[in-house]
């Protein structure tokens, strides 16, 4: 039982480059999540599916696009990297008493 | 809208010694608290959450949290602390949503443990 993956752990990227970010869940959870993670400010939502073939914002959605591919994958993607989007990125999904299961993250710089 | 303020961006304390962390939330119902621990380089892991009922809720490796809704406060304790504790912990209130817990998290506090 894997729990919560994703791939890459490391990426860097220049400035107007584009990448997906991936995450899969076999914990056949409905709700999935995208955060960024940046130094003193905790952790921050970008995008959320409560479900298969539904995606809504979060707090920081700009520059971002999901694709819920199906109940176990929730993709993220970014059309054209910029510095500011340099974060540490988690994928969670969410279990059956609310609380949420975090993958291990993607360390992306943008240079 | 929720929101989470932690207090105290670091804190450091000797191994055995005890800890509190402190949590205060915003929301406008009854809210849903967690607290996580992040190890460095690691994702965050679920150590306690509270939902309704007793309001001394009891978590993984020790730790334990007090719901004070006079307060609005969500503090986390540990009577005796061991160097294995050194990590980040973040307080989370979350709001639902059809069906999906919207989690809204404090900056985070650092803990030290000094041998």
């Amino acid at each position: 039982n894997a729990g919560v993956t994703q791939t890459p752990k490391f990426q860097v990227l220049k400035t107007g480059q584009s990448m997906t970010l991936q995450c899969a869940q076999d914990m056949n959870h409905n709700s999935m999540y995208w955060y960024r993670q940046d130094p003193g400010m905790g952790l921050r939502l970008i995008y959320y599916s409560a479900s298969e073939g539904t995606t809504d914002k979060g707090e920081v959605p700009n520059g971002y696009n999901v694709s819920r591919l199906n109940k176990r994958e929730f993709s993220l993607r970014l059309e054209s990297a910029a510095p500011s989007q340099t974060s540490v990125y988690f994928c969670a999904s969410q279990g059956l008493s609310y609380e949420q299961y975090f993958g291990p993250g993607t360390r992306l710089t943008v240079t | 809208a929720q929101s989470v303020t932690q207090p105290d961006i670091h804190i450091t304390v000797s191994e055995g010694a005890s800890l509190e962390l402190r949590c205060n939330y915003s929301y406008g119902a009854t809210p849903y608290l967690f607290w996580y621990v992040q190890s460095p380089g690691q994702g965050l892991q679920l150590l306690l959450k509270y939902f309704s009922g007793d309001t001394l809720v009891q978590g993984i490796k020790g730790f334990e949290a007090e719901f004070k809704r006079s307060q609005s406060s969500f503090n986390l304790r540990k009577p005796s602390v061991h160097w294995s504790d050194a990590a980040e912990y973040f307080c989370a209130v979350g709001a639902l949503k059809g069906g999906s817990e919207k989690l809204v998290f404090g900056k985070g506090t650092k803990l030290t443990v000094n041998p």
